[in-house]
Order: C-alpha cells, then sequence, then structure tokens
C-alpha cells in the first residue's frame, strides 16, 4: 500500500519568513495529492490540492510543488503570518476506484509575532 | 455550510468496555471514513463505506470495530471491547463524488481507555 512520510514533525519560523513542508510517497500510481489544516482544537480542512498532470499550483501565499519523478510533493507558505500556526497534514491517493487518501504524520507548524 | 458534525467530541471508558462514536455526514455526500489519530502519530486509515457496505478495511480494523449506517444519516464506529491502545481522535470524514478528492473532516472524538 502506500507510505506517506511528512518532514519536518516541527517548524518554527519568525513572522514574515517562508515555511517549507515535504512530503514523499510510495505509489507511483498516486495522482491526487491535498493538504490539510488543522487549527488548534478545529477539523481538518483541505487548503489547496495538486493532481499528478500539473507540476505547480499557487493560491495567493500558498503552493504546492509535485515531482513525480522523484515523488515528493511540497507545501511553500510565503510571508507567514501567526494565524497560519496549524497541524498541516499532506496526503496521496489514487483518484477512481477505492479511493483512500493516505495521510503524513503532519507538521506542526508556529509562527512566532 | 454544511458540516460533517461527530459525538461525543471526548469519551473516557474502561478497558474491554462497548464504545460507541457517532458521525453525521454531509447529507449529499456518498463515500464516508473512519480515520484515527493516536497522539502524535500518523493519521491511520481505518475504514470506507460506499453503497451501505464497507468498501475498504485496514489491518486495524479487526473484529473488534464495525460500522453502520443505519438510518441513511448517522455513520457510527462501534469498537465491541475497548483496549488501552484504541485510545486516539477518531475523525470521520465524507466525500461527495469519487472523483473529488476533497474529503470532509468532522471535528474528530477523542477516545481515552482508562
Amino acid at each position: 500500500g502506500e507510505n506517506v512520510e511528512q518532514h519536518p514533525s516541527t517548524l518554527s519560523v519568525q513572522e514574515g519568513d517562508s515555511a517549507v513542508i515535504k512530503c514523499t510517497y510510495s505509489d507511483s500510481a498516486s495522482n491526487y495529492f491535498p493538504w490539510y489544516k488543522q487549527e488548534l482544537g478545529k477539523r481538518p480542512q483541505l487548503i489547496i490540492d495538486i493532481r499528478s498532470n500539473v507540476g505547480e499550483k499557487k493560491d495567493q501565499r500558498i503552493a504546492v510543488t509535485l515531482n513525480k519523478t522523484a515523488k515528493h510533493f511540497s507545501l511553500h507558505i510565503t510571508e507567514t503570518q501567526p494565524e497560519d500556526s496549524a497541524v498541516y497534514f499532506c496526503a496521496a491517493s489514487i483518484t477512481g476506484g477505492s479511493y483512500i487518501p493516505t495521510f503524513g504524520r503532519g507538521t506542526s507548524l508556529i509562527v512566532h509575532p | 455550510e454544511p458540516e460533517v458534525t461527530q459525538t461525543p467530541s471526548h469519551q473516557v471508558t474502561q478497558m474491554g468496555q462497548e464504545v460507541i462514536l457517532r458521525c453525521v455526514p454531509i447529507s449529499n455526500h456518498l463515500y464516508f471514513y473512519w480515520y484515527r489519530q493516536i497522539l502524535g502519530q500518523k493519521v491511520e486509515f481505518l475504514v470506507s463505506f460506499y453503497n451501505n457496505e464497507i468498501s475498504e478495511k485496514s489491518e486495524i480494523f479487526d473484529d473488534q470495530f464495525s460500522v453502520e449506517r443505519p438510518d441513511g444519516s448517522n455513520f457510527t464506529l462501534k469498537i465491541r471491547s475497548t483496549k488501552l491502545e484504541d485510545s486516539a481522535m477518531y475523525f470521520c470524514a465524507s466525500m461527495s463524488g469519487q472523483n473529488t478528492g476533497e474529503l470532509f473532516f468532522g471535528e474528530g472524538s477523542r477516545l481515552t481507555v482508562l
């Protein structure tokens, strides 16, 4: 089955800095890679996703890159703000058939004002 | 905006007791999931449910676990005889269609087994 590794487990940055979270996956058939943000005490929510037919996707201050050859994908947050502080989860899946997203361990991002 | 709701938010139980965790998925969604997260560890897949039956389950989902959708709205996870290692946050999620990809999560039910 799919295995997703996520690094780092904790990331501490100063407000305004950039943050990068990296994930690797094992199943070359995976074609959909969502990122979820979980604020303290709240539910995980999708913030951005990327499909295997593109290499990069951007939405305001967040961007995701995908390298299919190396089987890794990354979340980039620029100009971080305190409200970006949360746990971020990456996932990998194969859409269609039995759709079972496999999640990474999560990264706790702390943005210091 | 429709949300997935879970109850209880926190349950404390004695080892060996039965526990039922409840979820109300978003009403027009077709796919339902239970995941769990032991403190500090990965979010782990337990089971998926589609068309009123289990579509996939992980090796964690042994005979002690069961799911059902008794009334077309609630989606429940039952643990028959809880063990200490069942202590975790249990997340329910639903998805509207197979190719959309986005899971909508509930806020989780924290289970503590003493």
